[in-house]
């Protein structure tokens, strides 16, 4: 399974862009990749996933590059509800999702 | 939310004694997951649904077991916990688009 490498931590002004980055240079082909966050001991959330091409959803923005060995999680205007541990995951083609330890973000007034 | 609950939400309780835990879904999901939180670990994935009775190991399934006898219920049970299994317990299940969405947690604690 690939695996990824985040930062251990960021910080972000309130109502700025937030890019977290994420490298998975093993990845394979097939396999996408997937963001949760998970907020002070909640269940994790699902954000946004994708295999090459660039997403967007209501919540966030992942641009891919065009090798596939990194990605970015975009958050437009981050706001102090947004303070949370951001999972980067490469997800198997068995469905499984292997967590890493994340990135801790920290967003500040 | 994806319609998961899990019960209970916390519990404390005695080495080796049993405990069982249960997550209730009400969409119809085939495939259910279970895992555990641990400081500096992450998620890691114990057991595994892919339909009523089929079940699979996995990363950390040493002394756990599960039971799915219908789709709405996966049930994990610790058959005598210890302390290393004091953790915070989450199911999860697969949606659209083969996406895991996770319940809120139990948070167990073997004393």
């Amino acid at each position: 399974d690939a695996k990824t490498t985040q930062p251990t931590s960021m910080d972000c002004a309130e109502g700025r862009a937030a890019n977290l980055p994420c490298n998975h240079s093993t990845i394979s082909g097939n396999e996408y990749v997937y963001w949760y966050r998970q907020i002070h001991s909640q269940g994790p959330q699902y954000i946004i996933h994708g295999l090459k091409n660039n997403e967007t959803n209501e919540m966030a923005s992942l641009i891919i590059t065009e090798d596939r060995k990194s990605s970015t999680l975009i958050l437009p205007h981050a706001t102090l509800r947004d303070t949370a541990v951001y999972y980067c995951i490469v997800r198997a083609d068995t469905g499984k999702l292997i967590f890493g330890q994340g990135t801790t973000l920290q967003v500040k007034p | 939310d994806a319609g998961i609950t899990q019960s209970p939400r916390h519990k404390v309780t005695e080495t080796g004694t049993p405990v069982t835990l249960r997550c209730h879904q009400t969409e119809n999901h085939r495939y259910m997951y279970w895992y555990r939180q641990d400081p500096g670990h992450g998620l890691r994935l114990i057991h595994y649904s892919y339909g009523v009775k089929d079940t699979d190991k996995g990363e950390v399934s040493d002394g756990y077991s599960v039971s799915r006898s219908k789709t709405e219920d996966f049930l994990l049970t610790l058959e005598s916990a210890t302390s290393s299994q004091t953790s915070v317990y989450f199911c999860a299940i697969m949606g659209v688009e083969d996406t895991q969405y996770f319940g809120p947690g139990t948070r167990l604690t073997v004393l």
